[in-house]
Parts: C-alpha cells; sequence; structure tokens
C-alpha cells in the first residue's frame, strides 16, 4: 500500500533553533518528493520538490535531503523564525495521473520566542 | 488573478442539502485539483482536470460528489445531499502543465472552502 509517514506529529522549538522533520514513504512506482508548507488556514506551498536523483534541495533556510534507495526524506529548517510555525507536508509522486499525489498527514511546528 | 481563489471560504449546511465549492485557478494554468483535509488528516485527492481531457474521478469518495470545470478555467465541486462526514476543508490547486508537463510541475493551492455539515 501506497503510504507517507511524517515524524514527529508535532514539534516545539525556540526560536532561533534548527530542526529536522522526517518522512519516510513505501510509494512505488517513485517519480518525485516535494514539501509544503502549510500556514493555519491557508493552503498548502510549495518549499521543494526533488526527483530521484536529487539528494538534496535548499530553499532559503529549509534544505531537503533525500535518500531514494531507503526511502526517506528530511526537512532541516535553519535558525527557524516565528514565521516558520505551520505544518509542512511530505508528498510523494508515483508519476502517472497528476492525481497519484500521496500527502504524509504532516508536522505540526511550533516556534517561540 | 495573482493566485488560485475559493468561494465561500466558509460554509454551515444542513444534512441533506446541495452545496457547489467554486474554484477560479490561475490564469493560463491548464491543470486543476480538488482536495479534501479532515481534521488530523492528510490531504485527499478528489479529482483531477487536464485541459480538455476527461477528467480523472477515481478520488471521488461516492456518487454524490461531481465536478466540472467550464472553458478550462473555473471549476465547481457539488456534494448532493450533504452528510456530516463530508465535513472538511475542500482545497483547489492549479498547476501549468499537468500531465502534460513536466513530473515536477508545481501546484499552487487555494486558501480553501471550509465546509461544515451539521
Amino acid at each position: 500500500k501506497n503510504q507517507v509517514e511524517q515524524s514527529p506529529q508535532s514539534l516545539i522549538i525556540l526560536e532561533g533553533k534548527n530542526c529536522t522533520l522526517q518522512c519516510n514513504y513505501t510509494v512505488s512506482p517513485f517519480s518525485n518528493l516535494r514539501w509544503y508548507k502549510q500556514d493555519t488556514g491557508r493552503g498548502p506551498v510549495s518549499l521543494t520538490i526533488m526527483t530521484f536523483s536529487e539528494n538534496t534541495k535548499s530553499n532559503g533556510r529549509y534544505t531537503a535531503t533525500l535518500d531514494a534507495d531507503t526511502k526517506q526524506s528530511s526537512l532541516h529548517i535553519t535558525a527557524s523564525q516565528l514565521s516558520d510555525s505551520a505544518s509542512y507536508i511530505c508528498v510523494v509522486s508515483g508519476g502517472g495521473s497528476q492525481g497519484n499525489l500521496i500527502f504524509g498527514k504532516g508536522t505540526k511546528l511550533s516556534v517561540k520566542p | 488573478g495573482a493566485g488560485v481563489s475559493q468561494s465561500p471560504s466558509n460554509k454551515v449546511t444542513e444534512k441533506g442539502k446541495d452545496v457547489e465549492l467554486r474554484c477560479d485557478p490561475i490564469s493560463g494554468h491548464t491543470a486543476l485539483y480538488w482536495y479534501r483535509q479532515s481534521l488530523g488528516q492528510g490531504l485527499e485527492f478528489l479529482i483531477y482536470f487536464q485541459g480538455n481531457s476527461a477528467p480523472d474521478k477515481s478520488g471521488l469518495p461516492s456518487d454524490r460528489f461531481s465536478a466540472e470545470r467550464t472553458g478550462g478555467s473555473v471549476s465547481t465541486l457539488t456534494i448532493q445531499r450533504t452528510q456530516q462526514e463530508d465535513s472538511a476543508v475542500y482545497l483547489c490547486a492549479s498547476s501549468p502543465y499537468g500531465n502534460r508537463g513536466r513530473s515536477t510541475d508545481t501546484q499552487y493551492f487555494g486558501p480553501g472552502t471550509r465546509l461544515t455539515v451539521l
């Protein structure tokens, strides 16, 4: 069964600290992996998209890694800011129809002053 | 417009009533998607439109759900005879190319419609 599991479910950190969010998937075939940021009451916003051949991709203070062999990805946030408080969603595409996107349940990050 | 817009932002209805949710995608985007997000759950795919091709309806949970996209632009998701389990946030997204582009085609999401069925 195609699944995307994220951990931790929630996380609280202090402003300025770093954190790493995890994503494990069992989607096959694999096309690409995406990380989205979803602020409360808003739609998700794309942070990174990585294909099979990409190991790492950065977007400002966000760095995503991908290990296609172990089917794991991580999202590292550096020097966190209060505005980083949001849910971070890992999404894996199995290719084919664009409807074939498997969404994780997300990690809810709270950055405290 | 600058982004994907959805209306209404909130909808409260009584069980058994029909509801219509509207999505205005980014101008020029050929692909449009509908998702449902229940509390504490991941996004659930509902339906996908690609240009003039037949839509991918594989995610619709029952025949009470239907959607159309007129003129390749605005889309309406209709839920007939609503049930309490239909309560969720309904998200619409569009992308420039969909299946006709790279697999890494970026989706742009609207703010969602929060549906509450009493």
